[in-house]
């Protein structure tokens, strides 16, 4: 089955201390993205990568990492986490095609991150 | 900076009838635009895409584009309480560079 899956898909943890979420895609998928939604203010892009080891900022890059050593994965990196990162998070992938594109973008189940 | 605008709801139709939901973007070179339906605490799901300009059905959606206008809308037909969500346009600027840009949705409520 066809699927991004992330990992943990729910965490709460206190400021400070680092945490990772993953996100595995098996489609092949050269795009990936990370993203995050807040009430009132949508989703927004935090990093983005087009294909491994190239990755781009977003719209809300800061307090983020990420990396694309592999195709398959790209995992989201809060280093000191504070209590504003606290949010809906969603890993999302796609094709990339160089003329205009009607790909899917396929969304993770999400994770649903609450820093103290 | 691209931008795309929904009114932000909520948007309350009768059970049966037509529920129509607009979006505008900001980028006159945008070439495709998207649709999702999000529930809550879920993770957006595609309805369907359009990129020529009129009107494009897919049961009972219906998305309709005016690119002189920079303007995109969904109907839905026959309206059930499980359309009850959030819809989010999204559109796509070309150029490879970057993905989607997303409006901030709109909330359905079908009323039964």
């Amino acid at each position: 089955e066809a699927q991004v899956t992330q990992n943990p898909r729910y965490l709460i943890t206190v400021t400070g201390k680092k945490l990772t979420v993953t996100c595995s895609q098996n489609m092949n998928h050269e795009y990936m993205s990370w993203y995050r939604q807040d009430p009132g203010l949508g989703l927004r892009q935090i990093y983005y990568s087009m294909n491994v080891e190239v990755t781009d900022k977003g719209d809300v890059p800061e307090g983020y990492k990420v990396s694309r050593k592999e195709k398959r994965n790209f995992p989201l990196i809060l280093e000191s986490p504070s209590p504003n990162q606290t949010s809906l998070y969603f890993c999302a992938s796609k094709l990339v095609r160089e003329t205009y594109s009607t790909d899917t973008q396929y969304f993770g189940p999400g994770t649903r991150l609450t820093v103290l | 900076q691209k931008e795309v605008e929904q009114n932000s709801g909520p948007l309350s139709v009768p059970e049966g009838a037509i529920a129509s939901l607009n979006c505008t973007y900001s980028d006159r070179g945008s070439q495709s635009f998207f649709w999702y339906r999000q529930y809550s605490g879920k993770s957006p799901e595609l309805i369907m895409f359009i990129y020529s300009n009129g009107d494009k059905e897919d049961g009972r959606f219906t998305a309709q584009l005016n690119k002189a206008s920079q303007y995109v809308s969904l109907l839905i037909r026959d309206s059930q309480p499980s359309d009850s969500a959030t819809y989010l346009c999204a559109v796509y600027s070309g150029g490879g560079a970057d993905g989607l840009t997303f409006g901030k949705g709109t909330h359905l409520i079908i009323q039964p």
